[in-house]
């Protein structure tokens, strides 16, 4: 079945680089996503990249996609406090017949920004 | 209020006990979901309606029971619940069900529910 992995911690000091990383099963997944999620909030969409694309940048984020590999992931530049959270990376839709509001998600990554 | 709003935001229950959670939201979307958000396991879909019909439902146990009275307004209907069913249950909303970046779903806050 479908799977999306990812390492459940990291942990990077104030203006260091910080880089998510995400591997995933279903080929067909026309988009990826990275949701952050902070303490007591909903998950926010931070980004996307289109499973045609290998680079996508905004601003302090990059996400970079091999999709040969099936690896996605997500730097954040000069990685501030404000940045701690639970990252979750998500694919979908997975197809067309179905519901397709789905996504699947990863276990979501904690990202620990230290001063 | 804006957005997708959820209440309550801590639930504690006994296992005989019956409540509901309640999801809103403010943004005239057509397709509202329910998601379980488990400590060590991915997010996990539950339930998902589209124009108040439920059009996905993952193998949910029964004592899980979903109502969507309107566009704006879902429910989960807690009954005889399991300790293992403490978790985070997100509610969310999109404008249709079509997926895609263009039809992003919008998360609440969740509600944390602990089942003694």
């Amino acid at each position: 079945g479908e799977d999306v992995e990812q390492s459940l911690f990291l942990s990077v000091r104030e203006g260091d680089s910080s880089v998510i990383n995400c591997t995933y099963t279903d080929s067909s997944s026309t988009y990826l996503y990275w949701y952050k999620q902070e303490p007591g909030a909903g998950l926010q969409l931070l980004t996307y990249i289109f499973s045609n694309m290998d680079m996508k940048q905004d601003q302090r984020l990059t996400v970079l996609l091999n999709k040969k590999d099936k690896h996605l992931s997500l730097r954040i530049a000069d990685t501030q406090t404000g940045d701690s959270a639970i990252y979750f990376c998500a694919e979908g839709p997975l197809n067309y017949g179905g519901s397709q509001g789905n996504l699947i998600f990863g276990k979501g990554t904690k990202l620990s920004v230290k001063p | 209020e804006t957005g997708v709003t959820q209440t309550p935001r801590h639930l504690v229950m006994g296992m005989t006990n019956k409540k509901s959670l309640k999801c809103e939201q403010h943004l005239g979307h057509n397709a509202m979901y329910w998601y379980k958000q488990s400590a060590k396991k991915p997010l996990e879909l539950m339930f998902v309606y589209s124009l108040e019909e439920r059009v996905e439902n993952n193998s949910v146990p029964s004592r899980f029971s979903p109502e969507c009275p309107n566009s704006s307004h879902l429910f989960l209907h807690l009954h005889t619940l399991q300790p293992e069913d403490s978790a985070l249950y997100l509610c969310a909303s999109s404008q249709d069900q079509t997926g895609g970046i263009y039809n992003e779903q919008f998360f609440g806050p969740g509600t944390r529910l602990t089942v003694l």
